[in-house]
Order: structure tokens, then sequence, then C-alpha cells
């Protein structure tokens, strides 16, 4: 089956900087790539979402990029702000009804 | 909001006895997901249900049952649980159609097994 890593699995940044999280996975024939954001003891909840055909999409201070040949992709955040901090977690999937595989999170915390 | 309910939020039990989890939804989606989040582990899947009566496995299965005799309901049961089980417990469905894309997630359970 699919796995995911996620790297790195804490990240401080100072606020107005980037942070960038990134995945991996193991089988080439995902090509559903979401982002979920989890903050502290509240639900995960989908940020953003990509899918194999494209290879970059954005929304406002978050992006998303994928490297299929690489099998990875990554969540950039700009101009961070504190509201930025909270768990993040990234997925893949064969897309369609199948099943996601989540990574194990990065705990990313916003320095005033 | 997708009108997720999970019932209890908080509960804490003794290794060996049974639990029930309820996961009820409002929007008649027809996906729904049972995770399991744990420090170090992420969210992983435990059952899934495509249906009424239509359930399967997930990754961590074992020890683990559900039911699903409507479209809103969708139980979460430990026939007898262990401290390896002590967790938060995640309901989701799928916002988008009949896919698995696109998850909404309840507001989860904190489970304790002393």
């Amino acid at each position: 089956g699919e796995n995911v890593e996620q790297h790195p699995s804490t990240l401080s940044v100072q606020e107005g900087d980037s942070a960038v999280i990134k995945c991996t996975y193991s089988d080439s024939a995902s090509n559903y790539f979401p982002w979920y954001k989890q903050e502290l003891g509240k639900r995960p909840q989908l940020i953003i979402d990509i899918r194999s055909n494209v290879g970059e999409k954005k929304d406002q201070r978050i992006a998303v990029t994928l490297n299929k040949t690489a099998k990875h992709f990554s969540l950039h955040i700009t101009e961070t702000q504190p509201e930025d901090s909270a768990v993040y977690f990234c997925a893949a999937s064969r897309g369609g009804n199948e099943k996601l595989t989540f990574g194990t999170g990065t705990r990313l915390t916003i320095i005033p | 909001d997708a009108g997720i309910t999970q019932s209890p939020r908080h509960k804490v039990t003794e290794t060996g006895t049974p639990v029930t989890l309820r996961c009820h939804q409002t929007e008649n989606h027809r996906y729904m997901y049972w995770y399991r989040q744990d420090p170090g582990h992420g969210l992983r899947l435990i059952h899934y249900s495509y249906g009424v009566k239509d359930t399967d496995k997930g990754e961590v299965s074992d020890g683990y049952s559900v039911s699903r005799s409507k479209t809103e309901d969708f139980l979460l049961t430990l026939e007898s649980a262990t401290s390896s089980q002590t967790s938060v417990y995640f309901c989701a469905i799928s916002e988008e159609g009949g896919t698995g894309e696109k998850l909404f997630f309840g507001s989860g359970t904190q489970l304790s097994v002393l």
C-alpha cells in the first residue's frame, strides 16, 4: 500500500517568513494530494489539495507543488502569521473512492 | 459545515470493557470513515463505509468493528478495550459526493482505556 513520509516533524519560523513542509509518497499511481491543518484541540481541516495533472496550486498565502517524477509534494506558506501555528498533515491517494494515507504531521510554530 | 456530530466527546473506560462511539451526519453523505490519531502516527484509517451495511477495513482495523444500519449513523465498537486503544478518534465524511476526497472531520472523541 501507499506510504507517505513527512518532514520536518517540527518547524519554527519567524512571523513574516516562509515555511515549507515536504512529503514523499511511494505509490506511483497516487494522483490526489491534500493538506490538512489541525489547530490545538480542534479537528483536522482541509486547506488545499492538488491532483497529479497540476504541478502547482495557490490559494492566497498557501501553495502546494508536486513533482511526480520524484514522488514528492510540498506545502509553502508565505508571510506567516501567528494563526498559522498548527499541525499540518499531508496525504495521498489514487483519487476517487480510494482511501487516503496520511503523513505523520508537522508542528509549525510561528515566532512573533 | 457538513453537519457531523461525534459522541461522546470524552470517555474513560477500563480494560476489557466494550465501548461504542457514534458518528452522526445530517447531509446524507455516502462515505463515512473512522480514524484514530496518535502522536507520531498521524491519522490512521480504522474502518470506512460506502453505504448502508457496506463497510470495509482500513489499515488498523484489528480490535474494532463497525456498523451502519442507517445512512446518518456510523458506529465504531471496541469489543474489549485495551490500553493500546487509548487515542483520539475522528469520524469523517467525504464532501466530494461519492468519492474519498475532501474529507470533513468531526470534533473527535478522546478515549482513555485504563
